[in-house]
């Protein structure tokens, strides 16, 4: 079993509509949870940053951190086609030293007009 | 602009022939990172350096090398041990404070 486990898609929505991803981890020791966004042949892209549990709102995203349940998921409001990409959960704690970081495999949007 | 910066873009490897590639960051960050994507796959980790002269084996180092002589630069050498290396690869730096790290456009290497 991966430590961090994420439904890789395609998914594909609507313009306008509200979108849901999401990744389930293992470790419990992971305490950072960020998600970056990948446009195809480029490096990821930082999208969101949150540390242990709670909610972090920027424009039309929303991160969410569930501790509890080891689930972490972005919301993207409004979707637009331009945030077609893959998706990417990434994680790190005190599991290994050097600040490694634990991704998902990336999940693949795509929002058609 | 700071950022991170690789180069070349698409590189062709011929059989039996070591590549490097290069990795440069003015970001200032102590820590630096090589991965190989593969689709479906997701990032895998080769090889880190959380300072100046000293770097770690990440999950899948075996063919490849790295050098970390300075702090701005990190280059990956894919060496002809490494069977199996047409991949996407790309190169991160981070503060080192267990928070974010920053990648780079990446570099596709092609074999003939």
């Amino acid at each position: 079993q991966k430590e961090v486990e994420q439904d890789p898609g395609p998914l594909s929505v609507p313009e306008g509509a509200i979108v849901s991803l999401n990744c389930t981890y293992s470790n419990s020791a992971f305490q950072y949870f960020m998600w970056y966004r990948q446009y195809s042949r480029k490096g990821p892209e930082l999208l969101m940053y949150t540390y242990s549990s709670g909610n972090k709102e920027d424009g039309r995203f929303t991160a969410q951190v569930d501790k509890s349940s080891k689930y972490i998921s972005l919301f993207i409001r409004d979707s637009q086609p331009s945030d077609s990409a893959t998706y990417l959960c990434a994680m790190s704690g005190l599991t290994g030293g050097g600040n490694k970081l634990t991704f998902g495999t990336g999940t693949q949007l795509k929002v058609e007009l | 602009d700071g950022g991170i910066t690789q180069s070349p873009k698409y590189l062709f490897r011929k059989e039996g022939q070591n590549v490097t590639l290069s990795c440069e960051q003015n970001l200032n960050h102590d820590a630096m990172y090589w991965y190989r994507q593969d689709p479906g796959q997701g990032l895998r980790l080769i090889y880190y350096s959380q300072i100046v002269n000293d770097f770690q084996k990440g999950d899948i180092a075996e063919g490849y090398s790295v050098s970390r002589e300075k702090k701005e630069s990190f280059p990956l050498t894919v060496t002809s041990a490494q069977k199996n290396p047409t991949a996407f690869y790309l190169c991160a730096s981070s503060t080192g404070d267990r928070g974010t790290q920053y990648f780079g456009p990446g570099t596709r290497l092609l074999v003939l």
